[in-house]
């Protein structure tokens, strides 16, 4: 059965460093999203993508954030200058384009910032 | 802004009891999804429903979306210790983007 493969699954980093978390979306879909989850709390979304352009972002994606899909099948999520609060589970999710409620979600990325 | 409030927070049963969860809320959504997450993974989709009034049924999990698309429940026959996890539902606006508001889950504890 496709899924949705993030990488890496943990990525430790020093406040102010980039770090770029990748995802491959199951590979008929064509919207893209990133949730994050800070440990205990709920699943939050950031941002949804598609035909190649953000169409929603939430107030936590600000001007430190980024999204980009570089080809036919990576999804990434960029972090300019990372903080200590942006330490959390951070999810990649695809939905195809006729079913955009059932969004099926990645394994995520452990981001903890140091 | 949108909430799902779900209760109750915690539930901790025996293994062949019933239990039902719900998930409420002031806003009407346009489809609600159940998914279940285990520690440290991300959350998998169990069921999305989209009418007022919609049951579905997986094995013995049935979930009901209400009349008025703002509430939602879980109900599990007979649980067992593998459905131990934490139940999340997450509600779908509509429009083109789709972003699911979610709510802190149920955290489901079945003792064998």
């Amino acid at each position: 059965e496709p899924e949705v493969t993030q990488t890496p699954s943990h990525q430790v980093t020093q406040m102010g460093q980039e770090v770029i978390l990748r995802c491959v979306p199951i590979s008929n879909h064509l919207y893209f999203y990133w949730y994050r989850q800070i440990l205990g709390q709920k699943v939050e979304f950031l941002v949804s993508f598609y035909n190649n352009e953000i169409s929603e972002k939430s107030e936590i994606f600000d001007d430190q954030f980024s999204v980009e899909r570089p080809d036919g099948s990576n999804f990434t999520l960029k972090i300019r200058s990372t903080k200590l609060e942006d330490s959390a589970m951070y999810f990649c999710a695809s939905t195809i384009e006729d079913r955009v409620s059932e969004q099926y979600f990645g394994p995520g990325t452990r981001l903890t910032v140091t | 802004t949108q909430l799902l409030e779900q209760s109750p927070q915690f539930l901790s049963i025996q293994e062949g009891e019933n239990l039902t969860v719900y998930c409420n809320s002031s806003s009407v959504f346009s489809s609600l999804q159940w998914y279940r997450q285990e520690p440290g993974e991300g959350p998998v989709l169990l069921v999305t429903v989209v009418t007022g009034g919609e049951v579905k049924k997986l094995k013995r999990l049935t979930f009901q979306f209400g009349d008025a698309r703002k509430d939602s429940s879980l109900h599990i026959t007979a649980a067992q210790p593998g459905d131990t996890g934490l139940y999340l539902c997450a509600g779908g606006g509509g429009g083109s983007n789709y972003k699911l508001t979610f709510g802190k889950g149920t955290l489901l504890t079945v003792n064998p």
